[in-house]
């Protein structure tokens, strides 16, 4: 049973929209981060939450935003989708200290703009 | 974090062991060495991790060198559930835990009957 949701779970969206991607976690986690991965390639960590109010880019540079008003939801904006934003986004959450499992994962949405 | 190196790709045959090598030649003494895996597109789920003694838990076991340069990951009897890409990651437990995991390409095992 998933402690982390993500919705939607599929999203096809046309060029100039405003979407988000919804990820929340029921286990009061204060870590949360978000991976990007194109088809059959790498995860790579696009931003992260150490808590409430703290947001941080990660490591590939995303034209996303994220924000932290909840310690459990952990919401994704595209202000003008592109079909270079197609890809998978994954979400995770860890608490403090990492603990023996580590990063809880998502199942992810798959977001295609056309 | 130290940087980890696996093969690209394995085979192994349903029932058999897989063994699933990973080089950190550069870890620190905190560092611990994490094993995820990515079945198909989902979220990575977490396998096992240790810092310097050996770990099994009922997923898999995990094989870490004296000198902690390197480390097996070992399922025992794979099944074609367990055809998947293999993540090793070298995370640091320090700073209150205020880390990252960052993933490489990991190993694509294939299982196969």
């Amino acid at each position: 049973e998933a402690d982390i949701y993500q919705t939607p779970r599929y999203l096809v969206i046309g060029t100039g929209k405003k979407i988000t991607l919804e990820c929340s976690q029921t286990m009061g986690h204060d870590k949360m981060y978000w991976y990007q991965q194109d088809p059959g390639m790498e995860l790579h960590l696009i931003h992260y939450s150490y808590g409430v109010n703290s947001t941080e880019k990660g490591d590939l540079s995303s034209e996303s935003t994220v924000s932290r008003i909840r310690t459990e939801h952990f919401p994704l904006t595209l202000e003008s989708a592109r079909p270079s934003h197609t890809s998978q986004y994954l979400c995770a959450s860890s608490p403090t200290p990492t603990g023996t499992h580590g990063y809880t994962f998502g199942s992810g949405t798959r977001l295609t703009v056309v | 974090d130290a940087k980890t190196t696996q093969p690209t790709s394995m085979d192994c045959a349903e029932g058999r062991a897989a063994n699933l090598p990973c080089n950190h030649s550069t870890i620190s003494g905190n560092e611990y060495v994490y094993w995820y895996r990515q079945i198909h597109s989902q979220g990575p789920q977490y396998i096992i991790h240790g810092l310097k003694n050996n770990e099994t838990n009922e997923m898999a076991s995990l094989i870490i060198t004296e000198d902690r340069k390197s480390s097996t990951l070992i399922l025992p009897h794979a099944t074609l559930r367990d055809t998947a890409v293999y993540y090793c990651i070298a995370l640091s437990l320090l700073s209150g835990g205020y880390n990252k995991l960052i993933f490489g390409a990991g190993t694509r095992l294939a299982v196969h009957p």
